[in-house]
C-alpha cells in the first residue's frame, strides 16, 4: 500500500515537556488512525480522523487532520511516564487494508 | 472476556521448521489480519482475511501461508522457505469487511530462530 511517513523516529523529553509526532502522505489520505503501542505490548487503538481540518482531544491528547488530508499530526500536553511507547500512524482505504508508518518511539525521562 | 488470544507467547525454530502461530477470536469480527513488526520497521501485512474460507496475500507474504477454516481462527505457518522468521507477529481483527475499521490487536508471538 501507499506509504505514510512519520517523524520524528525517536524523541527524548523531560517528564512535563510536550510531543509532537507527524504523519505525512503523498497522496490524499480517505482516513488516519492513530495506535499507541506500550513497551513488550500490543498497538491499542487511539483515534480515528476522516474529515479534513479535524481535530479531535483526548484528555492530553490533541490530533489533528489536515486541510488538505496529506497529514496528520499527534500532541501530548505534559507528558507523564505513562505516555512511553510507540505511536503509529496507519492510513486506511487501501485495498489491502490499513498500511501502518514507522512510529515514533517516546522516551520520557523523569 | 472477549478479546483476540495468540499463542504461544514465545516460539523458537529450527533451520528447516515450519511452525504455526495460533490466532482466536471470540469478537465475532470478520476481518482479520496478521502483521510482522520488526526494530524500527513498523507493521507490515503479511496476510489478511475477509470472511471465511477467504484470505488475500499482503505486502510481505512470501514464505507464509494461512487458513481461515473458522470465522473465529487465523493460524499463520511460517514454512521453512521465510529465511529471516525472527520477529513479533501481530494479530488482528476487525469488525467488518471493509478496510477503514480500527483493529483490534492479540499480545503477539515472539518468534525466534535457534
Amino acid at each position: 500500500g501507499q506509504q505514510v511517513m512519520q517523524i520524528p523516529q525517536y524523541q527524548h523529553v523531560q517528564e512535563g515537556e510536550d510531543f509532537t509526532t507527524y504523519c505525512n502522505s503523498s497522496t490524499t489520505l480517505s482516513n488516519i488512525q492513530w495506535y499507541k503501542q506500550r513497551p513488550g505490548g500490543h498497538p491499542v487503538f487511539l483515534i480515528q480522523l476522516v474529515k479534513s481540518g479535524e481535530v479531535k482531544k483526548q484528555k492530553r491528547l490533541t490530533f489533528q487532520f489536515g486541510e488538505a488530508k496529506k497529514n496528520s499530526s499527534l500532541h501530548i500536553t505534559a507528558t507523564q511516564t505513562t505516555d512511553v511507547g510507540t505511536y503509529f500512524c496507519a492510513r486506511g482505504g487501501g485495498a489491502d487494508g490499513l498500511t501502518f508508518g514507522k512510529g515514533t518511539h517516546l522516551i520520557i525521562q523523569p | 472476556d472477549g478479546g483476540i488470544t495468540q499463542s504461544p507467547k514465545y516460539l523458537f525454530r529450527k533451520e528447516g521448521q515450519n511452525v504455526t502461530l495460533s490466532c482466536e477470536q471470540n469478537l465475532n469480527h470478520d476481518a482479520m489480519y496478521w502483521y510482522r513488526q520488526d526494530p524500527g520497521q513498523g507493521l507490515r501485512l503479511i496476510y489478511y482475511s475477509q470472511i471465511v474460507n477467504d484470505f488475500q496475500k499482503g505486502d510481505i507474504a512470501e514464505g507464509y501461508s494461512v487458513s481461515r477454516e473458522k470465522k473465529e481462527s487465523f493460524p499463520l505457518t511460517v514454512t521453512s522457505a521465510q529465511k529471516n522468521p525472527t520477529a513479533f507477529y501481530l494479530c488482528a481483527s476487525s469488525p467488518r469487511r471493509v478496510h477503514n475499521e480500527k483493529l483490534f490487536f492479540g499480545s503477539g508471538t515472539q518468534l525466534s530462530v535457534l
